[in-house]
Protein backbone atom coordinates (compact mmCIF):
# COMPACT_ATOMS: atom_id res chain seq x y z
CA UNK A 1 0.00 0.00 0.00
CA UNK A 2 0.91 3.61 -0.10
CA UNK A 3 3.37 5.30 2.62
CA UNK A 4 3.41 8.68 3.12
CA UNK A 5 6.47 10.39 4.84
CA UNK A 6 6.24 13.67 6.28
CA UNK A 7 9.26 16.13 7.34
CA UNK A 8 9.91 18.01 9.81
CA UNK A 9 7.78 16.80 12.43
CA UNK A 10 8.27 20.55 13.86
CA UNK A 11 9.16 23.71 12.22
CA UNK A 12 9.57 27.61 14.09
CA UNK A 13 9.34 30.25 12.13
CA UNK A 14 9.81 34.11 12.46
CA UNK A 15 6.42 35.73 11.79
CA UNK A 16 6.83 37.16 7.64
CA UNK A 17 9.50 34.28 6.54
CA UNK A 18 8.30 31.33 4.76
CA UNK A 19 7.72 27.94 5.82
CA UNK A 20 8.26 24.76 3.59
CA UNK A 21 6.87 21.35 4.64
CA UNK A 22 8.25 18.55 2.67
CA UNK A 23 6.30 14.51 1.80
CA UNK A 24 7.05 11.89 -0.26
CA UNK A 25 5.16 8.79 -1.30
CA UNK A 26 5.50 5.45 -2.60
CA UNK A 27 3.10 4.62 -4.88
CA UNK A 28 3.83 5.94 -8.30
CA UNK A 29 -0.02 5.36 -9.33
CA UNK A 30 -0.87 7.84 -6.44
CA UNK A 31 -2.25 11.19 -8.36
CA UNK A 32 -4.15 13.08 -5.71
CA UNK A 33 -1.89 15.22 -3.32
CA UNK A 34 -3.94 17.12 -0.90
CA UNK A 35 -2.59 19.36 2.12
CA UNK A 36 -4.93 19.72 5.10
CA UNK A 37 -4.51 22.05 8.06
CA UNK A 38 -5.60 21.12 11.86
CA UNK A 39 -5.67 23.80 14.82
CA UNK A 40 -5.29 23.15 18.07
CA UNK A 41 -8.14 21.13 19.12
CA UNK A 42 -10.15 21.49 15.85
CA UNK A 43 -11.15 18.95 12.65
CA UNK A 44 -8.60 18.91 9.84
CA UNK A 45 -10.07 20.75 6.86
CA UNK A 46 -8.19 21.39 3.39
CA UNK A 47 -6.16 24.17 2.42
CA UNK A 48 -4.80 23.00 -0.95
CA UNK A 49 -4.86 20.37 -3.26
CA UNK A 50 -2.96 19.05 -6.52
CA UNK A 51 -3.14 16.17 -9.50
CA UNK A 52 -0.53 15.11 -11.18
CA UNK A 53 -0.99 16.51 -14.08
CA UNK A 54 0.42 19.89 -12.97
CA UNK A 55 3.45 20.80 -11.66
CA UNK A 56 2.65 23.45 -9.27
CA UNK A 57 -0.43 25.51 -7.77
CA UNK A 58 -0.90 28.80 -5.94
CA UNK A 59 -3.46 29.53 -3.65
CA UNK A 60 -2.67 33.72 -2.21
CA UNK A 61 0.36 32.79 0.18
CA UNK A 62 0.37 29.10 -0.40
CA UNK A 63 1.85 26.90 -3.11
CA UNK A 64 2.16 23.31 -3.54
CA UNK A 65 4.84 21.68 -5.89
CA UNK A 66 4.54 18.25 -7.21
CA UNK A 67 7.54 16.28 -8.49
CA UNK A 68 6.23 12.83 -9.69
CA UNK A 69 9.61 11.41 -10.81
CA UNK A 70 11.28 11.92 -7.50
CA UNK A 71 7.91 10.92 -5.64
CA UNK A 72 7.66 14.04 -3.69
CA UNK A 73 5.56 16.76 -2.91
CA UNK A 74 5.88 20.41 -0.63
CA UNK A 75 4.31 23.23 0.82
CA UNK A 76 5.06 26.53 0.84
CA UNK A 77 3.85 29.13 2.52
CA UNK A 78 4.63 32.87 2.34
CA UNK A 79 4.73 35.65 4.65
CA UNK A 80 3.61 33.55 7.40
CA UNK A 81 1.58 34.95 10.11
CA UNK A 82 0.54 33.53 13.79
CA UNK A 83 -2.86 32.22 12.25
CA UNK A 84 -0.35 30.06 10.03
CA UNK A 85 0.21 28.20 13.28
CA UNK A 86 -1.69 24.45 13.15
CA UNK A 87 -0.09 21.15 12.18
CA UNK A 88 -0.17 20.38 8.78
CA UNK A 89 -0.70 17.03 6.92
CA UNK A 90 -0.14 16.06 3.41
CA UNK A 91 -1.71 12.54 2.27
CA UNK A 92 -2.07 10.81 -1.41
CA UNK A 93 -4.47 8.64 -3.25
CA UNK A 94 -5.15 6.94 -6.58
CA UNK A 95 -7.40 8.38 -8.63
CA UNK A 96 -11.25 7.24 -7.82
CA UNK A 97 -9.13 5.51 -5.17
CA UNK A 98 -11.18 4.46 -2.03
CA UNK A 99 -8.18 5.46 0.34
CA UNK A 100 -6.06 8.34 1.32
CA UNK A 101 -3.42 7.80 3.17
CA UNK A 102 -1.92 10.86 5.54
CA UNK A 103 1.87 11.98 6.70
CA UNK A 104 2.13 12.01 10.33
CA UNK A 105 2.12 15.96 10.35
CA UNK A 106 4.41 18.83 10.63
CA UNK A 107 3.49 21.18 13.54
CA UNK A 108 3.99 25.07 12.72
CA UNK A 109 4.73 27.59 15.16
CA UNK A 110 4.46 31.21 13.51
CA UNK A 111 6.84 33.38 16.15
CA UNK A 112 5.44 37.40 16.38
CA UNK B 1 -26.04 22.98 6.66
CA UNK B 2 -24.50 20.42 9.41
CA UNK B 3 -21.50 18.81 7.84
CA UNK B 4 -20.16 15.67 9.52
CA UNK B 5 -21.67 15.34 12.74
CA UNK B 6 -20.16 12.89 15.29
CA UNK B 7 -21.10 11.65 18.65
CA UNK B 8 -19.90 11.94 21.23
CA UNK B 9 -17.54 14.44 22.07
CA UNK B 10 -15.79 13.12 24.95
CA UNK B 11 -15.93 9.30 26.38
CA UNK B 12 -14.64 7.27 28.91
CA UNK B 13 -14.20 3.76 29.07
CA UNK B 14 -13.18 0.82 31.11
CA UNK B 15 -11.29 -1.94 29.90
CA UNK B 16 -13.44 -4.48 28.05
CA UNK B 17 -16.39 -2.12 27.74
CA UNK B 18 -18.08 -1.52 24.73
CA UNK B 19 -19.40 1.23 22.49
CA UNK B 20 -20.34 2.94 19.19
CA UNK B 21 -19.02 6.29 17.65
CA UNK B 22 -22.07 7.29 16.03
CA UNK B 23 -21.52 9.62 12.36
CA UNK B 24 -24.11 11.19 10.30
CA UNK B 25 -23.13 13.65 7.39
CA UNK B 26 -25.87 15.91 4.99
CA UNK B 27 -24.20 16.62 1.87
CA UNK B 28 -25.25 13.33 -0.01
CA UNK B 29 -21.68 11.98 -0.11
CA UNK B 30 -21.17 8.36 -1.65
CA UNK B 31 -17.78 7.94 0.63
CA UNK B 32 -16.98 7.54 4.59
CA UNK B 33 -14.65 6.66 6.31
CA UNK B 34 -13.34 6.55 10.20
CA UNK B 35 -9.60 7.92 11.17
CA UNK B 36 -8.01 7.58 14.70
CA UNK B 37 -5.21 10.90 15.36
CA UNK B 38 -2.59 9.88 18.23
CA UNK B 39 0.36 11.81 18.92
CA UNK B 40 3.24 11.63 16.14
CA UNK B 41 1.44 9.44 14.08
CA UNK B 42 -0.70 11.27 11.97
CA UNK B 43 -4.06 10.79 10.36
CA UNK B 44 -4.83 6.27 10.12
CA UNK B 45 -7.49 4.58 8.10
CA UNK B 46 -9.36 2.27 10.43
CA UNK B 47 -12.63 1.29 8.25
CA UNK B 48 -14.00 3.07 5.13
CA UNK B 49 -17.10 2.67 2.87
CA UNK B 50 -16.43 3.49 -0.74
CA UNK B 51 -20.68 3.59 -1.29
CA UNK B 52 -23.49 2.55 0.46
CA UNK B 53 -23.91 -0.94 1.27
CA UNK B 54 -19.88 -1.50 1.20
CA UNK B 55 -17.35 -1.67 3.94
CA UNK B 56 -13.15 -2.17 3.83
CA UNK B 57 -10.91 -2.55 5.79
CA UNK B 58 -8.23 0.47 6.36
CA UNK B 59 -5.07 0.32 8.35
CA UNK B 60 -5.48 -0.38 11.57
CA UNK B 61 -8.51 -2.17 11.98
CA UNK B 62 -7.97 -4.68 14.85
CA UNK B 63 -10.47 -4.23 17.61
CA UNK B 64 -12.76 -2.41 15.25
CA UNK B 65 -16.32 -2.85 13.90
CA UNK B 66 -17.97 -0.71 11.11
CA UNK B 67 -21.78 -0.19 9.93
CA UNK B 68 -22.50 1.82 7.15
CA UNK B 69 -26.73 2.17 7.84
CA UNK B 70 -27.54 4.03 4.99
CA UNK B 71 -25.97 7.01 3.05
CA UNK B 72 -26.04 8.86 5.56
CA UNK B 73 -24.81 7.24 8.41
CA UNK B 74 -21.67 4.98 9.44
CA UNK B 75 -20.80 4.29 12.89
CA UNK B 76 -17.76 2.72 14.37
CA UNK B 77 -17.97 0.21 17.40
CA UNK B 78 -15.59 -1.37 19.59
CA UNK B 79 -16.23 -4.54 21.07
CA UNK B 80 -13.87 -4.89 23.62
CA UNK B 81 -12.03 -1.43 24.67
CA UNK B 82 -8.82 -1.59 25.55
CA UNK B 83 -6.15 1.07 26.25
CA UNK B 84 -4.42 0.85 23.08
CA UNK B 85 -7.59 2.37 21.63
CA UNK B 86 -7.22 5.38 23.76
CA UNK B 87 -7.15 8.29 20.71
CA UNK B 88 -8.76 10.81 18.76
CA UNK B 89 -11.18 9.30 16.56
CA UNK B 90 -12.15 11.16 13.33
CA UNK B 91 -15.20 10.52 10.85
CA UNK B 92 -15.13 12.22 7.46
CA UNK B 93 -17.21 11.72 4.00
CA UNK B 94 -16.46 12.81 0.77
CA UNK B 95 -18.29 13.18 -2.47
CA UNK B 96 -17.53 10.19 -4.52
CA UNK B 97 -13.93 9.08 -3.91
CA UNK B 98 -10.47 9.50 -2.04
CA UNK B 99 -9.24 12.07 -4.32
CA UNK B 100 -11.89 14.69 -3.77
CA UNK B 101 -12.43 16.33 -0.48
CA UNK B 102 -12.75 15.10 2.73
CA UNK B 103 -14.87 17.02 5.24
CA UNK B 104 -14.35 16.04 8.90
CA UNK B 105 -16.24 15.65 11.87
CA UNK B 106 -15.19 17.47 15.07
CA UNK B 107 -13.78 14.50 16.43
CA UNK B 108 -14.22 12.21 18.91
CA UNK B 109 -12.05 11.96 22.16
CA UNK B 110 -11.93 8.47 23.73
CA UNK B 111 -10.14 7.33 26.93
CA UNK B 112 -9.74 3.68 27.63
CA UNK B 113 -8.82 3.14 31.63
Amino acid sequence: GENVEQHPSTLSVQEGDSAVIKCTYSDSASNYFPWYKQELGKRPQLIIDIRSNVGEKKDQRIAVTLNKTAKHFSLHITETQPEDSAVYFCAASRSSGDKLTFGTGTRLAVRP
Amino acid sequence: NAGVTQTPKFQVLKTGQSMTLQCAQDMNHNSMYWYRQDPGMGLRLIYYSASEGTTDKGEVPNGYNVSRLNKREFSLRLESAAPSQTSVYFCASSEFAADTEAFFGQGTRLTVV
